[in-house]
């Protein structure tokens, strides 16, 4: 069955700094990864997502990630940190070659300190 | 373009009552998806439709659980009766037919069971 880590609860950075947030996934076949933002009772914002092509992948609001089939992660980061940044962030995948779900990380909270 | 619509936002009831929410999806996609996210926790699936056909309905406790896309455009949720633990924010999604396209989702329903 696929699954995604994210094994930071919480990131804690100072405006102007970069941001990194990590995923790590599992799957059987060939991954397709999302990531997105959520903010305090709001649904979901799709960032940004990796299907095929370029590892490393652009998003909204100045994030991107690079995708590492060998480490088998797709981490998220920012070159410099907004405090408007600081929301609920979440990383996704989908197993294509066995399921359609989409399954979510636990997700991480980061705080942009100004 | 108008993005997802949900209904309510907020529900608080009893243990054993019935609830229902509803879901306006974006015009024109053929994908509707409902997940449960419970706090501290990444959304969950509960069941995904394509048009008015259930796709994946694996992890919807079906004893208490039922959902419906009439017409292939709005959804409705039910649970009958609710229990403590279906405390959650529960939100819609849609997204156009595909996997690889990322999904849009609502503000959520935060329900509240007491």
């Amino acid at each position: 069955a696929q699954s995604v880590a994210q094994p930071e609860d919480q990131v804690n950075v100072a405006e102007g700094n970069p941001l990194t947030v990590k995923c790590t996934y599992s799957v059987s076949g060939n991954p397709y990864l999302f990531w997105y933002v959520q903010y305090p009772n709001r649904g979901l914002q799709f960032l940004l997502k990796y299907i095929t092509g370029d590892n490393l992948v652009k998003g909204s609001y100045g994030f991107e990630a690079e995708f590492n089939k060998s480490q088998t992660s797709f981490h998220l980061k920012k070159p410099s940190a907004l405090v408007s940044d600081s929301a609920l962030y979440f990383c996704a995948v989908r197993d294509m070659l066995r399921d359609y779900k989409l399954s979510f990380g636990a997700g991480t909270t980061v705080t942009v300190r100004a | 373009e108008a993005g997802v619509a949900q209904s309510p936002r907020y529900k608080i009831i009893e243990k054993r009552q019935s609830v229902a929410f509803w879901c306006n999806p974006i015009s024109g996609h053929a994908t509707l998806y409902w997940y449960q996210q419970i706090l501290g926790q990444g959304p969950k699936l509960l069941i995904q439709f394509q048009n008015n056909g259930v796709v994946d309905d694996s992890q919807l406790p079906k004893d208490r659980f039922s959902a419906e896309r009439l017409k292939g455009v709005d959804s409705t949720l039910k649970i009958q009766p609710a229990k403590l633990e279906d405390s959650a924010v529960y939100l819609c999604a849609s997204s156009p037919a595909g996997a690889y396209n990322e999904q849009f989702f609502g503000p959520g329903t935060r329900l509240t069971v007491l």
